[in-house]
């Protein structure tokens, strides 16, 4: 079956570092792509997305390229800010038609001043 | 942006009660909704999936009918957890689906977050 697998956390940097945050996943057929934020008490919000090889999500500063030939969906942001301290998911999603996801465990980001 | 709201975000309960939850798209319609239990400091855990106008598909290890989902309306989607007990408090997340561009997108809800006393 589909599986997701995340860099596990936390991960902690100072504000204004380079954050990367790896995904790789496991699935047949052609997936999109997802990562979702989720701040303390509240649920998730998508951050962005890529539904095609070689496509590049991109939001508030966050990055994250589908590479298909590695199977992989890493997160990246130049400069962390204390505001970004929340976990992150790399989630797929099986082909057109039915949206049920497959998250990965997540992972913590904690950005100090 | 599609929104989906969740009623109520908290709640508590005495054990062998029981609690509904609402989940709500606010501006469109949602053939799908999902429900997902989150423990702390966990990853999301696919409940049950939700058709309007016909019964819940349940995940393996969901007991149906101590998780009851109704699919009533393309707006509407409600969870009870029947006769509660401390290890049913969580917190309780919804989506609802809905069709961009060429595939489908999960929109979420804030969350409900339960405690069974």
């Amino acid at each position: 079956g589909d599986s997701v697998t995340q860099m596990e956390g936390p991960v902690t940097l100072s504000e204004e570092a380079f954050l990367t945050i790896n995904c790789t996943y496991t699935a047949t057929g052609y997936p999109s792509l997802f990562w979702y934020v989720q701040y303390p008490g509240e649920g998730l919000q998508l951050l962005l997305k890529a539904t095609k090889a070689d496509d590049k999500g991109s939001n508030k500063g966050f990055e994250a390229t589908y590479r298909k030939e590695t199977t992989s969906f890493h997160l990246e942001k130049g400069s962390v800010q204390v505001s970004d301290s929340a976990v992150y998911f790399c989630a797929l999603s099986d082909s057109l038609g039915y949206s049920t996801l497959t998250f990965g465990k997540g992972t913590m980001l904690l950005v100090s001043p | 942006g599609a929104v989906v709201s969740q009623h109520p975000s908290r709640v508590i309960c005495k054990s062998g009660t029981s609690v509904k939850i609402e989940c709500r798209s606010l501006d469109f319609q949602a053939t799908t909704m999902f429900w997902y239990r989150q423990f702390p400091k966990q990853s999301l855990m696919l409940m049950a999936t939700s058709n309007e106008g016909s019964k819940a598909t349940y995940e393996q290890g969901v007991e149906k009918d101590k998780f009851l989902i109704n699919h009533a309306s393309l707006t509407l989607s409600t969870l009870t957890v029947t006769s509660a007990h401390p290890e049913d408090s969580s917190f309780y997340i919804c989506s609802a689906s809905a069709l961009e561009e060429y595939s489908y997108e999960q929109y979420f809800g804030p969350g409900t977050r339960l405690t069974v006393t």
